[in-house]
């Protein structure tokens, strides 16, 4: 079956660097773009940033760009996400999740959703 | 970037009752839009995809409608398991967020 399981997440100082871990199983991981998705505690979900199936596009919010860098290793079936200069807006649950594309014979292009999720790994950014 | 809007941000509902959950997009999104369910401490679970493909394994009381910038899950007859929060997301371009979410309590 198919399984995401994120680690790395931890208590963090602000402006210091943590790098999260998104460990898969159960599919071929090369096929797939794969997305980072934080919710800081009680509120809604937030889109952080996806990497192509094959690591060469990768696309982040203007909230991390320049200091998130996501990456993955397809030999070892695992995605990363670099944070740097974290800073009390980073306090998260941050997900990582498949992307599923499907072709619709009625629709004019690909239709993606995010069909798996991991369960979550907690950054907290706290003196 | 494109806004999504939901509406309620909460409702309260008895089993067997019929609930109606609206998306709007701040521009025109075709059928680019997921529905998700979320249970407290749980990851988030597709629901619905392209706007009215019902997820394998979902139950057939949820359904998805809308095309353009105006969405609706429905949720035919609430269920115990259903008591959770429902967001939509859109994946028509970067980034693809998501809207504020809806909570579904017990009345």
């Amino acid at each position: 079956q198919v399984q995401l399981v994120e680690s790395g997440g931890g208590v963090v100082q602000p402006g210091r660097s943590l790098r999260l871990s998104c460990a898969a199983s159960g599919f071929t991981f090369g096929n797939f773009a794969i997305h980072w998705v934080r919710q800081a505690p009680g509120k809604e979900l937030e889109w952080v940033a996806a990497i192509s199936y094959d690591g060469r596009n990768k696309d982040y919010a203007d909230s991390v760009k320049g200091r998130f860098t996501i990456s993955r290793d397809n030999s070892k079936n695992t995605l990363y996400l670099q944070m740097s200069s974290l800073g009390a807006g980073d306090t998260a649950l941050y997900y990582c999740a498949r992307e599923h594309v499907v072709v619709l014979p009625t629709a004019h292009g690909p239709r993606a959703s995010f069909d798996y999720w991991g369960q979550g790994t907690l950054v907290t950014v706290s003196s | 970037d494109i806004q999504m809007t939901q509406s309620p941000s909460s409702l309260s509902a008895s089993v067997g009752d019929r609930v109606t959950i609206t998306c709007r997009a701040s521009q025109s999104i075709s059928t680019y839009l997921n529905w998700y369910q979320q249970k407290p401490g749980k990851a988030p679970k597709l629901l619905i995809h392209a706007a009215s493909i019902l997820q394998n394994g979902v139950p057939s009381r949820f359904s998805g409608s809308g095309s353009g910038t105006d969405f609706t899950l429905t949720i035919s007859s609430l269920q115990p398991e259903d008591f959770a929060t429902y967001y939509c997301q859109h994946t028509y371009s970067t980034p693809p967020t998501f809207g504020q979410g809806t909570r579904v309590d017990i009345k």
